[in-house]
Order: structure tokens, then C-alpha cells, then sequence
């Protein structure tokens, strides 16, 4: 069994940059769900994917986007980065019928 | 909105027991997960309570009272690969978590 992967592991943008990151499922899993983690501080729910479509979302401006795909991966991505978007990015993913929430390594994103 | 609040750090000795607490305002409630965190990796699960009570899982228990809005972790037998963050999560609608800060721990020989 695959658990949750993540790419890129690490990620150095500058302000005003897009960044895209990608997340594989746990085998089994159909949700994916993405939290942006501060220094700090707890991880923030950005959004979850179900069926490809977004299904909750966060306290997140729209240039947090993100997209899900038949095989169930996803990608995060971020328009007009803002220094402030500088933190570690999580996937988890997860049955959608309320099932425990694994998460994947993360991808550290530093935005200069 | 979600409030949940977790002290922020604590110390114990090694082979000792700490308890870390957690108390929660939040608009719905469909259970509460406890996460470990290593600096700089992922969250890893440890245990979730959705009725009130005692679950145990080794070494690790964790204790819920939804009409309090409070839950602990216990740590038992504590070794020098415990020190780490512990967050605490809430359940609220679509499968969704809202996190504490995270408890710091840190094992001391």
C-alpha cells in the first residue's frame, strides 16, 4: 500500500510568482484535502477535492486554486505569491465517508 | 468560527507520564483526531475519539467529554523519540479539520 506523496519537497519562488504542487493519494483513498502550515503554527484548511470538484473551503482568496483528477491526485496552486504564502503545504488524503485524514510529507515553499 | 486551544509547551522526563490537554469551541463537531508532529515533517495520526470516554492504544491514550468540549492525550512511558508536537484537530463538516497550535513536547533525559 502507497501512502500520500507529495512534490516538490522543497520550493524557493519570488513575490509575484505562481507555484503549482502535487499530491498522490494513499491507495483506497478518494478526498484529498489541502492545509497551508506557518511556522509555528497549526495547519489551516485550504480546500478538499471529491470527484474532481472542490467540496469546502477555507478562509483562502481565490488565487489558492487547485484541481483533482480521475486517478484522484491533485495540485495546489497559488497565483501572486505574497511573502505570507511562504510555509510547509499539506495534502492528506482520505475516504470520503468521514474516514481518518493521512497526510503526506508536505512541500516547503519560501517565497522571497 | 473554530477555537482550539492547546498549551503551547511543556517538559518531562524521560520514562515519566505527561498529559496534554485540549478544549474546543467550534460550529459542528464529527469527532476529534490527535496528530503527532516531527519539526519539519508531516503530521502522523495517533488517535480519534468520537464518543466520550477513554480510548488506549499502547502507550498512547486519549480521553474525550464532548459536553465539556475538552479532550486529552496521555503519554505514558515517555521515550526520547516523543519529543515532538501534538496536535489537536476537530472534525467540522466535510471532512474537514481545524487545528490547534500544537503542543510542544519536549522529553528531557
Amino acid at each position: 500500500e502507497t501512502g500520500v506523496t507529495q512534490s516538490p519537497t522543497h520550493l524557493i519562488k519570488t513575490r509575484g510568482q505562481q507555484v503549482t504542487l502535487r499530491c498522490s493519494s494513499q491507495s483506497g483513498h478518494n478526498t484529498v484535502s489541502w492545509y497551508q502550515q506557518a511556522l509555528g503554527q497549526g495547519p489551516q484548511f485550504i480546500f478538499q477535492y471529491y470527484r474532481e470538484e472542490e467540496n469546502g473551503r477555507g478562509n483562502f482568496p481565490p488565487r489558492f486554486s487547485g484541481l483533482q483528477f480521475p486517478n484522484y491526485s491533485s495540485e495546489l496552486n497559488v497565483n501572486a505569491l505574497e511573502l505570507d504564502d511562504s510555509a510547509l503545504y499539506l495534502c492528506a488524503s482520505s475516504t470520503h465517508e468521514g474516514g481518518t485524514q493521512y497526510f503526506g510529507p508536505g512541500t516547503r515553499l519560501l517565497v522571497l | 468560527g473554530q477555537n482550539i486551544d492547546q498549551p503551547t509547551e511543556m517538559t518531562a522526563t524521560e520514562g515519566a507520564i505527561v498529559q496534554i490537554n485540549c478544549t474546543y469551541q467550534t460550529s459542528g463537531f464529527n469527532g476529534l483526531f490527535w496528530y503527532q508532529q516531527h519539526a519539519g515533517e508531516a503530521p502522523t495520526f495517533l488517535s480519534y475519539n468520537v464518543l466520550d470516554g477513554l480510548e488506549e492504544k499502547g502507550r498512547f491514550s486519549s480521553f474525550l467529554s464532548r459536553s465539556k468540549g475538552y479532550s486529552y492525550l496521555l503519554l505514558k512511558e515517555l521515550q526520547m523519540k516523543d519529543s515532538a508536537s501534538y496536535l489537536c484537530a476537530v472534525r467540522v463538516g466535510n471532512n474537514r479539520l481545524a487545528f490547534g497550535k500544537g503542543n510542544q513536547v519536549v522529553v528531557i533525559p
